[in-house]
C-alpha cells in the first residue's frame, strides 16, 4: 500500500455513459498527477494539479475528459460520453511539493467501455 | 520519437541468473525513477537517482548523466521477480515537475 487510494478499482461501462474516478493522495503531497496506461505501454501524462490549480492539461485530455481537486485533496477524474478508445488503467499519483520527486501510484482505475 | 526508450521490451531469464535493464533518455532531466509494476497491480518506486548508483537488496541502479543511459539490474534473480519495469525520468518545466515514462520491460523468471 502506497498510501494513494483510488476508486472504483474496475469499472465496465456502456459506450457514451459518463464515469468519474476518485483519487485520495497522500494527506501532505502538495502535487497530484493523473496518467492512462494502456496495455503494453507506460504512463501517459493526461494532468497535474498543485494544489487545486490544475496546471497542465495534456493534449489527450479532450474535452470529454475533466478533472478538479477541490479542496486540494482527493481529485476526481470524469469521463464524459464514453468511447471505446477510453478503455484503459487510470494512475493517480502523487509528489511532495518541492520535493524528493519521489512518485506514489495508486493501485489505478481499470476502465472497459464496452 | 519517446523520450524515453527501454530495452529490451521482453525478457525471459532462469532463477538465479544476473538481469540488465537499460534505459536511455533524449531530454534534460534533473532525476531518474526505476519503477516495478506487477501484473493487475499499482506501479512502486524502486528508486531515485541523480547520479552514480544505488543498491536496495539484490536491485541495483546506475545512471551516466553525460550519456544519458541507466541500468537496472537484478543479481539472483527469482521469480518473485517478474513484473514490468519502467523507467521514467523527472524533468522540470515552468508548471513543475513533469515525468516521462518508458514503454516498460516485461521480466519473467523461470524457476
Amino acid at each position: 500500500d502506497t498510501g494513494v487510494s483510488q476508486d472504483p478499482r474496475h469499472k465496465i461501462t456502456k459506450r457514451g455513459q459518463n464515469v468519474t474516478f476518485r483519487c485520495d493522495p497522500i494527506s501532505e503531497h502538495n502535487r497530484l498527477y493523473w496518467y492512462r496506461q494502456t496495455l503494453g505501454q507506460g504512463p501517459e501524462f493526461l494532468t497535474y494539479f498543485q494544489n487545486e490549480a490544475q496546471l497542465e492539461k495534456s493534449r489527450l485530455l479532450s474535452d470529454r475528459f475533466s478533472a478538479e481537486r477541490p479542496k486540494g485533496s482527493f481529485s476526481t477524474l470524469e469521463i464524459q460520453r464514453t468511447e471505446q478508445g477510453d478503455s484503459a488503467m487510470y494512475l493517480c499519483a502523487s509528489v511532495r511539493y518541492a520535493n524528493t520527486g519521489e512518485l506514489f501510484f495508486g493501485e489505478g482505475s481499470r476502465l472497459t467501455v464496452l | 520519437k519517446n523520450e524515453v526508450e527501454q530495452s529490451p521490451q521482453n525478457l525471459t531469464a532462469q532463477e538465479g541468473e544476473f538481469i540488465t535493464i537499460n534505459c536511455s533518455y533524449s531530454v534534460g532531466i534533473s532525476a531518474l525513477h526505476w519503477l516495478q509494476q506487477h501484473p493487475g497491480g499499482g506501479i512502486v518506486s524502486l528508486f531515485m537517482l541523480s547520479s552514480g548508483k544505488k543498491k536496495h537488496g539484490r536491485l541495483i541502479a546506475t545512471i551516466n548523466i553525460q550519456e544519458k543511459h541507466s541500468s537496472l539490474h537484478i543479481t539472483a534473480s527469482h521469480p518473485r521477480d517478474s513484473a514490468v519495469y519502467i523507467c521514467a525520468v523527472r524533468k522540470w518545466m515552468n508548471t513543475g515537475n513533469q515525468f516521462y515514462f518508458g514503454t516498460g520491460t516485461s521480466l519473467t523468471v523461470i524457476p
